[in-house]
C-alpha cells in the first residue's frame, strides 16, 4: 500500500534552516509528483510547492522563492523539503503529498506531518 | 494567483441535518476542484476531486457540484464523524490554492 512516512519533529532558532524527508513506498515513486504543503497552528492549508522525482524539476509558490529547496534521492525514494532563513511565522504543521504526473488529479495521499517550531 | 474564498467559515448544525458549503475561485477553474476533510491532528483526507467525484471509500452523503467559479460541499446528512474542518483546493494551476477552511460544529 502507499505509504509516506516523514521525518520526526523540529525545533529550531530563527534564521536557522530545517530539513525534512518524506519517504515514499508501496509505487512507483518517480510516476508521482511530490507536493509540499504547510498548516500554521489554527490555520489553513499552504501550497508550498513539488518536485518531479523524475529529473528533479521543482515548481515553488512565488511566497518561499529563495528560501525553500526541495530535493528528491531515487536510490531512497525519499523527498526532501529544506527551508531556510526561518522565521517565528514558518512554525507549522508540514505535509507531503503526491499527485500521479501523468495526469491531473489532486493530492490523495499525505504523510503523517513534521510539526516544526521555530523559536528563541 | 487564484483565490479560492470559502464559506460560511464556520456552520453549526446537528446530527441529520443537509448542509452545504461553497467554495468561489477568483477566476474559472473549469472542474479542476477538490474537496478535503481534515480531522484535527491528522492529514487532509481527499473527499471529492474534479468538481464532482466521489473517491474510492468516501461515504455518499457526500456530494460536489459546480464548475466555472463556483462549487458547492453537500453532505445530505450529517454524522457525528463529519463534524469537521473541509477545504477546497484548485488545481487548475499552479500555485495551488486552498480555501480558509470551514468548520463544521455541533449546534
Amino acid at each position: 500500500q502507499v505509504q509516506l512516512v516523514q521525518s520526526g519533529a523540529e525545533v529550531k532558532k530563527p534564521g536557522a534552516s530545517v530539513k525534512v524527508s518524506c519517504k515514499a513506498s508501496g509505487y512507483t515513486f518517480t510516476s508521482y509528483y511530490m507536493h509540499w504543503v504547510r498548516q500554521a497552528p489554527g490555520q489553513g492549508l499552504e501550497w508550498m510547492g513539488k518536485i518531479n522525482p523524475s529529473g528533479g524539476t521543482t515548481s515553488n509558490a512565488q511566497k518561499f522563492q529563495g528560501r525553500v529547496t526541495m530535493t528528491s534521492d531515487t536510490s531512497t525514494t525519499t523527498v526532501y523539503m529544506e527551508l531556510s532563513s526561518l522565521r517565528s511565522e514558518d512554525t507549522a504543521m508540514y505535509f507531503c503529498a503526491r499527485d500521479p504526473s501523468w495526469q491531473l488529479r489532486p493530492l490523495e495521499h499525505w504523510g503523517q506531518g513534521t510539526l516544526v517550531t521555530v523559536s528563541s | 494567483d487564484i483565490q479560492m474564498t470559502q464559506s460560511p467559515s464556520t456552520l453549526s448544525a446537528s446530527v441529520g441535518d443537509r448542509v452545504t458549503i461553497t467554495c468561489r475561485a477568483s477566476q474559472t477553474i473549469s472542474s479542476w476542484l477538490a474537496w478535503y476533510q481534515q480531522k484535527p491532528g491528522k492529514a487532509p483526507k481527499l473527499l471529492i476531486s474534479k468538481a464532482s467525484t466521489l473517491e474510492s471509500g468516501v461515504p455518499s452523503r457526500f456530494s460536489g457540484s459546480g464548475s466555472g467559479t463556483e462549487f458547492t460541499l453537500t453532505i445530505s446528512s450529517l454524522q457525528p464523524d463529519d463534524f469537521v474542518t473541509y477545504y477546497c483546493q484548485q488545481y487548475n494551476s499552479y500555485p495551488w490554492t486552498f480555501g480558509q477552511g470551514t468548520k463544521v460544529e455541533i449546534k
